[in-house]
Order: structure tokens, then sequence, then C-alpha cells
């Protein structure tokens, strides 16, 4: 089945300790975001690539980057982890904007 | 920007009752309304989504609603089953989409 795949499910890093979260597809959508959900809120949106266009929002700290290295993968850095970091992160797809998003299970990551 | 809100925050239906949940936007250029139901430690997962073309969409027990002069939408579920249980995000689409803060709906059995 086309879906979208987020790995790890689980993630425990360190105060500080770069961390890198994977995200994959296989719909072929030309659209991969990254969000971050916390606790009983709404996914905030970080970035997205629309192709190989990096679009940042305007809020999101230079501490998270992406990756997109080819149509079917995406990756979320982020480079020195705060505890107000832990955080649901979702990454979805779509195919061009203003259309549905397909989003992945999620990864939690946890700061210690 | 686009700015949604939605209401309420959290509601409780007897089992076999509906359940309406309101949202309203800002930005009159969106075009795009989806809803997302999301269950505990799972991605968001499309239900129902309307364009700005339409005025109504219904899918089985699931209904959407949207009124364009006012700039709000609904979503309105019918016979409500205890799987019906999560939480549900409208979003409004320009060129970004943005989330509703979320409606927790509990069905009681």
């Amino acid at each position: 089945d086309a879906m979208v795949i987020q790995n790890p499910r689980y993630q425990v890093t360190q105060f500080g300790k770069p961390v890198t979260l994977s995200c994959s597809q296989t719909l072929n959508h030309n659209v991969m975001y990254w969000y971050q959900q916390k606790s009983s809120q709404a996914p905030k949106l970080l970035f997205h690539y629309y192709d190989k266009d990096f679009n940042n929002e305007a809020d999101t700290p230079d501490n998270f980057q992406s990756r997109r290295p080819n149509t079917s993968f995406c990756f979320l850095d982020i480079r020195s982890p705060g505890l107000g970091d832990a955080a649901m992160y979702l990454c979805a797809t779509s195919r061009g904007g203003r259309n549905e998003q397909f989003f992945g299970p999620g990864t939690r990551l946890t700061v210690l | 920007g686009e700015n949604v809100e939605q209401h309420p925050s959290t509601l409780s239906v007897q089992e076999g009752d509906s359940a309406v949940i309101k949202c309203t936007y800002s930005d009159s250029a969106s075009n795009y309304f989806p809803w997302y139901k999301q269950e505990l430690g799972k991605g968001p997962q499309l239900i129902i989504d309307i364009r700005s073309n339409v005025g109504e969409k219904k899918d089985q027990r699931i209904a959407v609603t949207l009124n364009k002069t006012a700039k709000h939408f609904s979503l309105h579920i019918t016979e409500t089953q205890p799987e019906d249980s999560a939480v549900y995000f409208c979003a409004a689409s320009t060129n970004d989409m943005r989330f509703g803060a979320g409606t927790r709906l509990t069905v009681k059995p």
C-alpha cells in the first residue's frame, strides 16, 4: 500500500545532542511537510519542500533544518535539541498544494 | 496569514447522538477545507474535505458544510459510535494549511 513512513517511531535524545528524524513516501507526491505537534495542540508547520524548493515558516527556529535528497525521502535535523523541542513530529505529503495531505504516524521525540 | 478557530475544544455525546464541530477562518483566499481525525499515538487521517465551489458534502455518517460569505465551515457526525472518539482538526488552505486547535470528541456507550 502507498504510504508515508516515519522512522523511528520513538526517539530519545539528550539535551544538545543532534538528532535526525526520517520520512519516506511511496505516494510519489511532490510536496513534503514537517509539522511539530505538542500535547493537546494542533500540528504546527515547520517547513515544506515543493519539489526541490525549500519553504521555511517565518517562526521556525534555526535549530531545525531539513534535507530532501530525492522525491521519496525527507529528513528533519534538530541541531541542538532543547527540552522545549520534545514533541510529536509529523511528516506529510501532498500532490501539489491546496490538496489532501497524507500524514505519517509521527515520531515522538523525548529530550532528557 | 490565515487564522482558524475551532469550537468546542471538547465535546461529549451519547452513542447514537449527533456531533457538530464548527470552525471559522480569516483569509477569504482559502479554498480548501479538510477535516482530520487523530487517534491517540497516530498521525491525522483525512475524513472529509470540501472546496470553496461547493456548499455541502456528505459521506455516509459524516457531512461538512461551508459558508464562504461568513467564512465558517462545520463537521456533522450522525449516529455517533464509540470508535468516533478521537481529536478532530479542521483546516483551511491557501498556499499553506492552517489547523484549528482541535476538538476532543468522546462518544459514551
